[in-house]
């Protein structure tokens, strides 16, 4: 059964400092996704990475995929207080199409 | 094409009562999916749609819960019975036949069963 596990869950860090998320998955895949979500809002996509080694970057946000560690990552450069969020990876399962979630991890960046 | 549409926003409706939710997608779209997702938690799968075709549901998907995709355009997805474990924001969204550039996730409809 495919398990996705993020760390931490929950993150409070001051402005201008950079921390990083991990996601964690359990079983094979090639397929996995970033996304935000904002208080009482959907999910807004950051990243989508196909493949080992992919590296995407959008502002101060970076992620990163090792397929044979079964890692990804969501690095934050330098937060700002626009950033505070809860971030969701999600893999996907055997390559059709449902998506397995981690529980998230929720960012309070302060002033 | 303004993205994933979800109607309603919120529902509130007393348990044993039946709610319908719809979705309409990304119109270039040709599958679409249902999530739900509780409080502090992620989302949690529910079915899909290829089309019109319904090609996977979850065990999460009670008799209760129906969904439908007819014409391959929009969908609903219905609730019978709502009991109060259902309370949850339902989520709906939408892909290109490869995925690759991601799902689309419409605002979601946030049911409350009292």
């Amino acid at each position: 059964e495919l398990k996705v596990e993020q760390n931490p869950l929950f993150l409070s860090m001051q402005e201008g400092k950079n921390y990083t998320i991990y996601c964690n998955y359990s079983t094979t895949s090639d397929r996995l996704y970033w996304y935000r979500q904002d208080p009482g809002k959907s999910l807004e996509s950051l990243f989508v990475l196909l493949s080992n080694g992919a590296v995407k970057q959008e502002g101060r946000l970076m992620a990163s995929l090792d397929t044979k560690a079964r890692l990804s990552t969501l690095h934050i450069t330098a937060a700002v207080h626009d950033l505070s969020a809860t971030y969701f990876c999600a893999v996907e399962k055997d390559s059709n199409y449902q998506l397995i979630w981690g529980a998230g991890t929720k960012l309070i960046i302060k002033p | 094409d303004t993205g994933v549409s979800q109607d309603p926003r919120h529902k509130i409706t007393k348990r044993g009562q039946n709610v319908t939710f719809r979705c309409d997608p990304i119109s270039e779209h040709n599958r679409l999916y249902w999530y739900r997702q509780t409080l502090g938690q992620g989302p949690e799968f529910l079915t899909y749609f290829q089309n019109e075709a319904q090609l996977e549901k979850s065990r999460l998907l009670s008799d209760r819960f129906s969904a439908e995709r007819p014409k391959g355009s929009f969908s609903t997805l219905e609730i019978q019975r709502t009991e109060q474990g259902d309370s949850a924001m339902y989520l709906c969204a939408s892909s290109w036949r490869t995925a690759n550039y991601g799902y689309t996730f419409g605002s979601g409809t946030r049911l409350t069963v009292v």
